[in-house]
């Protein structure tokens, strides 16, 4: 069964870097786009970035542009995101998820658990 | 900036129907898929491309779209179904993903 496991969240200072990984198992990772979505205590989902399956073609989130960087390794079937330069509004659980093109957009058909991050003097 | 608006809240009883409604200006255009969230958990698909189902999902789910609403439909709400739902679209370039607020559904 498809499974995704993301690590590497914990407390970071204003200004601070983390990455964040997440393991994929159950399919074959290199066909599928990846996704990162974050959702802040007691918020609404929000997507963070995505990635094409070649690595190809990468979009941010206007409010991550230019201070994250998502990227992933298809021979270790992993996903990464750097995060720098981070905010206390960056807090948040983040997660990774398999993603589905479509017809002028794209969704998420599986997701891990999530890791959180908190941002904090 | 694009967005989709939910009610913040439904209420319906064991046995009822529930529906969320979802709305914007780009969805005659675009897709809708429908999440569902329960306290502590990942998010869950359980409608794609407006009205398509997963594997697994309980028929009791559908969607629907007319115009610049999608809503989703639970049709006999049992109490498993309490849980936030979760709406989401992309802009009309087809570039950016948006996210609804959520409806946070209460089973009386």
């Amino acid at each position: 069964q498809v499974q995704l496991v993301e690590s590497g969240g914990g407390l970071v200072k204003p200004g601070g870097s983390l990455r964040l990984s997440c393991t994929a198992s159950g399919f074959t990772f290199s066909n599928y786009y990846m996704s990162w979505i974050r959702q802040a205590p007691g918020k609404r989902l929000e997507w963070v970035s995505y990635i094409s399956s070649s690595s190809s073609y990468t979009i941010y989130a206007d409010s991550v542009k230019g201070r994250f960087t998502i990227s992933r390794d298809n021979a270790k079937n992993s996903l990464y995101l750097q995060m720098n330069s981070q905010r206390v509004e960056d807090t948040a659980v983040y997660y990774c998820a398999r993603t589905i093109p479509e017809r002028s957009g794209y969704y998420f058909d599986y997701w891990g658990q999530g890791t959180l991050v908190t941002v904090s003097s | 900036s694009y967005e989709l608006t939910q009610p913040p809240s439904v209420s319906v009883s064991p046995g009822q129907t529930a529906r969320i409604t979802c709305s914007a200006d780009a969805l005659p255009k675009q897709y809708a898929y429908w999440y569902q969230q329960k306290p502590g958990q990942a998010p869950v698909l359980v409608i794609y491309k407006d009205s398509e189902r997963p594997s697994g999902i309980p028929e009791r789910f559908s969607g629907s779209s007319s115009g610049t609403t999608v809503t989703l439909t639970i049709s006999g709400v049992q109490a498993e179904d309490e849980a936030d739902y979760y709406c989401q679209s992309v802009d009309s370039s087809g570039t950016y993903v948006v996210f609804g607020g959520g409806t946070k559904l209460t089973v009386l």
